[in-house]
């Protein structure tokens, strides 16, 4: 198994709505990452998980809720999202090794309403 | 500060060679980084470059001068699914701390 797999691929939410995107790898990865990317912009780092433990936070808003349960598995959590949200959330995992290379999941496409 | 700089747009011709550069002022370095994204999808991982010289894969070749802060991407015998936004990367720390700053990417337009 050598991806990154992401959950929902699409998602329409409203600005009161609660939901979650999810993100998973099986490489034995330690590291996981989330990106925001706006159409016809780099991807903007949000937060890095490092052996389940979060150690970057961007100044993210609260309305943002990262959570590694495990060492496969990254969460983001969402609520009360404005429609400036709206954009591609990209899930990275890096290997413990030096060239520090991150591989992307395939990405959820959040519209907010 | 951080700044990467890519040129926005380009275009080239199926068959042809074209040269994508790449320049950075970072905090610090630990590698350089291209990938490829295809509208709508994910970046792909292209090549890794952390000691000075070319690094050759296939139809891709990527360059670094640390000492120049430089960096160029070479796509030999160009494609039509070429077309795509290529991104530059600059990893500045190592560890807990790595993250990649992105520069703004540059869209590489192949026409027959």
């Amino acid at each position: 198994d050598t991806e990154v797999t992401q959950t929902p691929k699409h998602l329409v939410m409203g600005m009161t709505n609660k939901k979650s995107l999810k993100c998973e790898q099986h490489m034995g990865h330690r590291a996981m990452y989330w990106y925001k990317q706006k159409a016809k912009k780099p991807p903007e780092l949000m937060f890095v998980y490092s052996y389940e433990k979060l150690s970057i936070n961007e100044s993210v808003p609260s309305r943002f809720s990262p959570e590694c349960p495990n060492s496969s598995l990254l969460n983001l959590h969402l609520h009360a999202l404005q429609p400036e949200d709206s954009a591609l959330y990209l899930c990275a995992s890096r290997p413990r090794s030096s060239t520090d290379t991150q591989y992307f999941g395939p990405g959820t496409r959040l519209t907010v309403l | 500060g951080q700044n990467i700089d890519q040129p926005t747009e380009m275009t080239a011709t199926e068959g042809a060679i074209v040269q994508i550069n790449c320049t950075y002022q970072t905090s610090g370095f630990n590698g350089l980084f291209w990938y490829q994204q295809h509208a709508g999808e994910a970046p792909t991982f292209l090549s890794y470059n952390v000691l000075d010289g070319l690094e050759e894969k296939g139809r891709f070749s990527s360059f670094l001068s640390r000492s120049k802060g430089y960096s160029y991407l070479l796509l030999k015998e160009l494609q039509m699914k070429d077309s795509a936004s290529y991104l530059c990367a600059v990893a500045p720390y190592g560890g807990a701390t790595n993250k990649l700053i992105f520069g703004t990417g540059t869209l590489l337009a192949v026409q027959p």
